[in-house]
């Protein structure tokens, strides 16, 4: 049940830009999108919700496609302090037509951002 | 401060001692949840709890007790420490599902069993 992300890591230089994937063989209801800095907690960025409906930072951009199970991140013009590793946590969507109250997440996309 | 704590943030202890782990909020969210953090597995859920007196098991629940008095408190027990235990042990709360809402996550708990 655990998404896979790609790529496992990646590395750009300032200004590049770069696309994470989540990919899950379970339906989903929603796709989370956190980034955690080495030491720290996890930091929400962006939450899309089945419907097309998206909660989250303005500075950020990403897709949920509900038919093929799968959402990318899109970091543009990307600054040092994009560094960190990138989670999706995906929450499954039930035949009844709810969602399951806990998140399962990737293993994590490691980005590096360098002068 | 409002947030959400945990203590200790580091902990050192010796297998087969009984160690509990604190995670305090302040927003009165109903929704809390555990998570360990390893390297290779990312974060999974051990425990979640809807409201007080309301837990339930996540993916890797074996070995862990929680309890939920209180709404702002949420502490993990480990009965009998094993080495496989050794993490970083990361709470969040949440005020909707979690299929609908961010989680807020704790500055986390670096726990070593020797």
């Amino acid at each position: 049940q655990q998404p896979v992300q790609s790529p496992q890591a990646v590395i750009l230089r300032e200004g590049e830009d770069a696309v994470i994937n989540c990919s899950s063989s379970k339906a989903l209801y929603s796709v989370h999108w956190y980034r955690q800095k080495h030491g720290e907690a996890p930091v929400f960025l962006m939450i899309l919700l089945k419907g097309g409906e998206q909660k989250g930072h303005e500075k950020i951009s990403a897709s949920f496609n509900e038919k093929k199970q799968q959402s990318s991140l899109y970091l543009t013009a990307s600054q040092l302090s994009y560094s960190g590793t990138y989670f999706c946590g995906t929450a499954l969507d039930m035949n009844y037509g709810g969602a399951t109250n806990k998140l399962i997440f990737g293993t994590g996309t490691l980005l590096a951002v360098q002068p | 401060d409002a947030g959400i704590t945990q203590s200790p943030r580091y902990k050192i202890t010796e297998t087969g001692r009984q160690v509990t782990l604190m995670c305090h909020q302040t927003w009165s969210h109903s929704y809390m949840f555990w998570y360990r953090q390893d390297l290779g597995h990312g974060l999974r859920l051990i425990y979640y709890s809807a409201a007080a007196d309301i837990t339930d098991k996540g993916e890797v629940p074996d070995g862990y007790v929680v309890s939920r008095s209180k709404t702002e408190n949420f502490p993990l027990t480990l009965e009998s420490a094993t080495r496989s235990q050794t993490s970083v042990y990361f709470c969040a709360s949440s005020e909707l599902p979690s299929y609908q809402e961010t989680q807020y996550f704790g500055p986390g708990t670096r726990l070593l069993v020797l």
